[in-house]
């Protein structure tokens, strides 16, 4: 069965310091997969979403990036955190060519202070 | 514009009572929506998928509705239990040629059960 796996599940950083979350996808081969983050009382925002290694798109400008170095895994960096960069960070995989359901992470809670 | 709007925000209800949350989107054009449910703190798990011929489908004591026509979708909940207590959120897929940029998401239905 496939598995989705994300770390840390929380972190709190200082403004100015760097960030790496990580997720990892097992059971599976060549999935979708997807940065959300969620802010308090706000719907899921999509952040990165990559359909394979190397490949990354980008839906909204940010000082954050994501890389995907291996098949399944997938992180998400900063290189100087902001206040505005807290919230709620999810993981999703998704099956390639299918009906679209997203399988998520539990979720990394991110408080920049 | 592509949107998906539910109501009501929250909602509180005792134990076993019935509650039904709506959704009404103006995605275009239309292949399925989803409602996935959130427990705090956790990443949302699909409850169920309406496609655009299904008018209703059922998920133990959630039973979801799809009116294509006036796009809107109810998730109607019986005998509710505090394990129900999350929040509810609706997502709409629209064809885009793609599977990255084409899942538009309401901002979800926070449920509390009180015992």
């Amino acid at each position: 069965s496939q598995t989705i796996h994300q770390w840390p599940a929380t972190l709190v950083q200082p403004v100015g310091s760097p960030l790496s979350l990580e997720c990892t996808v097992e059971g599976t081969s060549n999935p979708n997969l997807y940065w959300y983050r969620q802010a308090a009382g706000r719907g899921l925002q999509l952040l990165f979403y990559s359909v394979g290694i190397g490949q990354i798109s980008s839906e909204v400008p940010q000082n954050l990036s994501a890389s995907r170095p291996q098949d399944r895994q997938f992180i998400l960096s900063s290189k100087k955190l902001l206040l505005s960069d807290s919230g709620f960070y999810l993981c999703a995989w998704q099956k390639s060519a299918n009906t679209g359901e997203l399988f998520f992470g539990e979720g990394s809670r991110l408080t920049v202070l | 514009k592509n949107q998906v709007e539910q109501s009501p925000q929250s909602l509180i209800i005792l134990e076993g009572k019935n509650c039904t949350l709506q959704c009404n989107y103006t995605v275009s054009p239309f292949s399925n929506l989803r409602w996935y449910k959130q427990d705090t703190g956790r990443g949302p798990v699909s409850l169920t998928i309406m496609t655009f011929s299904e008018n209703t489908k059922s998920n133990g004591r959630y039973t979801a509705t799809l009116d294509a026509d006036t796009k809107q979708s109810s998730l109607h909940i019986t005998a509710s239990q505090l394990s129900d207590s999350a929040s509810y959120i609706c997502v709409v897929r629209f064809y885009y040629g793609g599977s990255q940029g084409n899942l538009i998401f309401g901002k979800g239905t926070k449920l509390s059960v009180k015992p």
